[in-house]
């Protein structure tokens, strides 16, 4: 099993619509996680991170689920502008400083 | 502004040459990262360094080289022990604990 897995898509969806991926991980001990996202030939850009209470931010509300070992990224009201990659990522050791590992990402299509 | 610089932004290499990558930060961030994306695919770490003189190879690390002379710089070697150098390369860096990375702006690598 792969240490950060998502479901590439992609995802094309009316605007207006509300969108969810998961991102499963695979280390129970797993510590932070995060969503990025990223545009086209772009660098990833952190959207939001992810707690244990949960964690919303205007129209993105993001949360976790350890007992199942995943994270899940809810859009709604989906803007054009937010066509783009998420990528999930996770410290998945203990120790800080550790490297952030990062999914494939998904890929979302907001059509008019 | 405080932010993570990476240049150039697009470089040409001829096969067999070595050519290094610059990654600089004014974020007083001890962690830095180099991560290698492919089309379609996430990113994946070559090297990390989570202090100055020290750095731990990360998955993709061969026909790679890394130094971390200076807190603010982590320069990435390319060399032509690489088999398949093109790539978009990341620079990131991170605060100690487990927090979330900040990326450059990447460089494009084109062998040609």
């Amino acid at each position: 099993r792969k240490e950060v897995e998502q479901d590439p898509g992609p995802f094309n969806v009316p605007e207006g619509a509300t969108v969810a991926f998961n991102c499963t991980y695979s280390n129970s001990a797993s510590q932070s996680f995060f969503w990025y996202r990223q545009d086209c030939r772009k660098e990833p850009k952190l959207l939001m991170s992810v707690y244990s209470s949960g964690n919303e931010d205007g129209r993105f509300t993001a949360q976790l689920n350890r007992a199942s070992q995943y994270i899940s990224l809810l859009i709604r009201d989906s803007k054009l502008s937010d066509s783009a990659t998420y990528l999930c990522a996770v410290i998945p050791y203990r120790s800080g400083n550790t490297p952030l590992v990062f999914g494939k990402g998904t890929r979302l299509s907001v059509i008019a | 502004d405080g932010g993570i610089t990476q240049s150039p932004k697009y470089l040409f290499r001829k096969e067999g040459q070595n050519v290094t990558l610059s990654c600089e930060q004014n974020l007083n961030h001890d962690a830095m990262y180099w991560y290698r994306q492919d089309p379609g695919q996430g990113l994946r770490l070559i090297y990390y360094s989570q202090i100055v003189n020290d750095f731990q190879k990360g998955d993709i690390a061969e026909g790679y080289s890394v130094s971390r002379e200076k807190k603010e710089s982590f320069p990435l070697t390319v060399t032509s022990a690489q088999k398949n150098p093109t790539a978009f390369y990341l620079c990131a860096s991170s605060a100690p604990g487990f927090t979330e990375a900040f990326f450059g702006q990447g460089t494009r690598l084109t062998v040609v």
